[in-house]
C-alpha cells in the first residue's frame, strides 16, 4: 500500500459531462502529480502541485483543472468529456517534488461513453 | 520540450536470460528514477540515480545513469516470473525550477516460464 488514496476507482460518464477525480496524498507529502496513461501507453505528465500552488504543468488540455487544498488533497476537474480523454489517471506524491520518489495511487479508471 | 525515450518497446525472455532497457532523454537530466508497473498496478518506485556514472545494484537489478546525464540503462540478471511488468525510467531537467518527472514510453517484459 503506497499510502495514497484516489477515488473513486472506477467511472464511467457519457461525452460531454464533467467529472471529479479526487487524491489523498501520503501523510507528510506535500507535492502531488496528476498522470494520465491510456490504455497501453506511457505515463502523461499532466500537472504537479506544492503545498498548494501550482509548481509545473504538462500538456494538459483547457478542459481539465485541477487544485491541491490547504489539507493538501487534490482534486482533478474532467469537463467537456471526450471518448478519447478514457484512460487510467493516476495521482502520485512525493515528500518534496524534487528529488523525492513519487508514491503512486492505484488510479482512477475513467470510461467515457 | 523534454521527451524519454526507452528501447526496446516489448521484450519477451526465457526464465533465466538476462534483460535491459535502455532509456534516453532528448536533454541533460538532474536526476533519473526507475520504476515498475505489474499488469493492472501502478508504478512502483524501484531506485533513483543523480550522479554523472552511477551505478546501482539491488538484488539481480543493476542501473546505471550515463556520463553526460541523458542516458540510463536498467539491467535484470536471469530473469525470473515475478519480473513481468513495464518498466518505467522518469526523468527531471536541469533547468531552474524544473519539478516535473517526464516518463520515458516503457519497456513491457514478459517472462516465458
Amino acid at each position: 500500500d503506497s499510502g495514497v488514496t484516489q477515488t473513486p476507482k472506477h467511472l464511467i460518464t457519457a461525452t460531454g459531462q464533467r467529472v471529479t477525480l479526487r487524491c489523498s496524498p501520503r501523510s507528510g507529502d506535500l507535492s502531488v502529480y496528476w498522470y494520465q496513461q491510456s490504455l497501453d501507453q506511457g505515463l502523461q505528465f499532466l500537472i504537479q502541485y506544492y503545498n498548494g500552488e501550482e509548481r509545473a504543468k504538462g500538456n494538459i488540455l483547457e478542459r481539465f483543472s485541477a487544485q491541491q487544498f490547504p489539507d493538501l488533497h487534490s482534486e482533478l476537474n474532467l469537463s467537456s468529456l471526450e471518448l478519447g480523454d478514457s484512460a487510467l489517471y493516476f495521482c502520485a506524491s512525493s515528500l518534496q517534488g524534487t528529488n523525492s520518489p513519487l508514491h503512486f495511487g492505484n488510479g482512477t479508471r475513467l470510461t467515457v461513453t | 520540450g523534454q521527451q524519454v525515450m526507452q528501447i526496446p518497446q516489448y521484450q519477451h525472455v526465457q526464465e533465466g536470460e538476462d534483460f535491459t532497457t535502455y532509456c534516453n532523454s532528448s536533454t541533460t537530466l538532474s536526476n533519473i528514477q526507475w520504476y515498475k508497473q505489474r499488469p493492472g498496478g501502478h508504478p512502483v518506485f524501484l531506485i533513483q540515480l543523480v550522479k554523472s556514472g552511477e551505478v546501482k545494484k539491488q538484488k539481480r537489478l543493476t542501473f546505471q545513469f550515463g556520463e553526460a546525464k541523458k542516458n540510463s540503462s536498467l539491467h535484470i540478471t536471469a530473469t525470473q516470473t515475478t519480473d513481468v511488468g513495464t518498466y518505467f525510467c522518469a526523468g527531471r531537467g536541469t533547468t531552474s525550477g524544473t519539478y516535473k518527472y517526464i516518463f520515458g514510453t516503457g519497456t513491457r517484459l514478459k517472462v516465458l516460464a
